[in-house]
């Protein structure tokens, strides 16, 4: 069974503070990897993905990829309370499969 | 374009009943996804098919069937309904030649079995 690990929080975090979210995975030979945001009671939509060791930035939110370690992390940036939602690290399976297996999130709670 | 369309979006069932839960997309995808979401959890596969007349079971396949005849649509069956399938039911569908990975969610299915 591949596994997709977070923790499930909360982490809370003021407004305007550099949230940092984690995520590590057992399948060693995934290549794809994603962050979800899912608001309370709605369906998950995707924010982020990353393929390659690093960095990788969009707006507010940066993604990190570290395969050797295993490791994938989202930071968000000036955090506003609209950011409060749970956040979903999903991982393709390897093979270069289209099938991604999700951690079980963590919530973030961003107060003014 | 409505996306990915699922009904119902709640019900409730007594133990033993049997029901389907509809999707249907029209983004013309051909992988498409069933997943249960618990409180607290991650999103759990239970099905998914990668094109009309193909699927494959996921992690948590047991008390559950699919059938995909169009490429529209993937109906979950779920037979003999027990407690433990209570959950939130979500539908997907993604296009992995276009957009890798990005899976396009319905807005769920709260099911209770009582």
């Amino acid at each position: 069974q591949k596994e997709v690990e977070q923790n499930s929080g909360p982490l809370s975090v003021p407004e305007g503070a550099i949230a940092s979210l984690n995520c590590t995975y057992s399948d060693r030979g995934s290549q794809s990897f994603f962050w979800y945001r899912q608001y309370s009671g709605k369906s998950p939509e995707l924010i982020m993905f990353i393929y390659s060791n690093g960095d990788k930035e969009d707006g507010r939110f940066t993604a990190q990829l570290n395969k050797a370690s295993q490791y994938v992390s989202l930071l968000i940036r000036d955090s506003q309370p609209s950011d409060s939602a749970t956040y979903l690290c999903a991982v393709n399976r390897s093979g270069g499969s289209y099938i991604p297996t999700f951690g079980r999130g963590t919530s973030l709670i961003v107060h003014p | 374009n409505a996306g990915v369309t699922q009904t119902p979006k709640f019900r409730i069932l007594k133990i033993g009943q049997s029901m389907t839960l509809q999707c249907t997309q029209d983004m013309n995808h051909n992988y498409m996804y069933w997943y249960r979401q618990d409180p607290g959890m991650g999103l759990k596969l239970i099905y998914y098919s990668v094109g009309a007349g193909i699927t494959d079971k996921g992690e948590v396949p047991n008390g559950y069937n699919v059938s995909r005849s169009t490429t529209e649509d993937f109906p979950l069956r779920l037979e003999l309904a027990a407690p433990s399938q209570t959950s939130v039911y979500f539908c997907a569908s993604s296009y992995p030649d276009r957009d890798p990975g990005e899976l396009f969610f319905g807005e769920g299915s709260r099911l209770t079995v009582l």
